[in-house]
């Protein structure tokens, strides 16, 4: 089946930083991808999504980047606040499968004051 | 809009015995899916449910069925729980397969 996975189990960045979250998917024939934020407690919320036929999408101070060349998304937050501080899931599904969706692992993201 | 709730939200059950977990999927969804998230791990897809069907299901055993009602509502249940089905389990909701909105998630401990 498809598997989703994170470079970076753990990420720490410095308030007003800019983060990048990276993940690799392995199934070349997914067509939408999902970023999200679950906090402790929390189910997952979402930030952005990207079609496949797009390479970036820019929401408010995150923007996702798609290269399919190399089955790879990240993502960007700018001016990282302590409030970005969570558990980062990138997932990926085709949308004729009406959403059955993969999950990676998770990056987790430390904003330090 | 109270968005996407589940219950409960704790739960002891020991092996062997059975569990039943429900979700209200947000106003205007018609599409519940289930997912087990055990601890430090994304998300795992269990099954979908539409038009109180399933119709997408992930790798689990049969030990793992569901349910939706004509309200749109869905329950989860486990037969013959097992150690290893300790998790968040999480619903989320979405039109037509949409965007998914996740509920809060029910924590299950099997001792």
């Amino acid at each position: 089946g498809e598997s989703v996975g994170l470079h970076l189990p753990t990420l720490s960045v410095q308030e007003g930083d800019n983060s990048i979250i990276n993940c690799a998917y392995s199934n070349s024939a997914s067509d939408y991808f999902i970023w999200y934020k679950q906090e402790s407690g929390k189910g997952p919320q979402f930030i952005i999504d990207i079609r496949s036929n797009m390479d970036k999408r820019q929401g408010q101070r995150v923007t996702v980047l798609l290269n399919k060349t190399v089955k790879h998304l990240s993502l960007q937050i700018a001016a990282t606040q302590p409030g970005d501080s969570a558990v980062y899931f990138c997932a990926e599904t085709l949308l004729y499968n009406f959403n059955k969706f993969y999950f990676g692992s998770g990056t987790k993201l430390n904003v330090k004051p | 809009d109270a968005g996407v709730t589940q219950s409960p939200t704790h739960l002891i059950k020991t092996r062997g015995q059975q569990v039943t977990l429900r979700c209200s999927p947000k106003s205007g969804h018609d599409t519940v899916s289930w997912y087990q998230q055990a601890l430090g791990q994304g998300p795992q897809f269990i099954f979908q449910y539409y038009e109180e069907e399933e119709r997408q299901r992930g790798n689990f055993p049969d030990r793992f069925s569901g349910h939706q009602f004509p309200n749109y509502s869905s329950e989860l249940n486990v037969n013959a729980l097992l150690l290893g089905d300790s998790a968040l389990y999480l619903c989320a909701s979405s039109f037509r397969g949409n965007e998914q909105f996740f509920g809060p998630g029910t924590r299950l401990t099997v001792l």
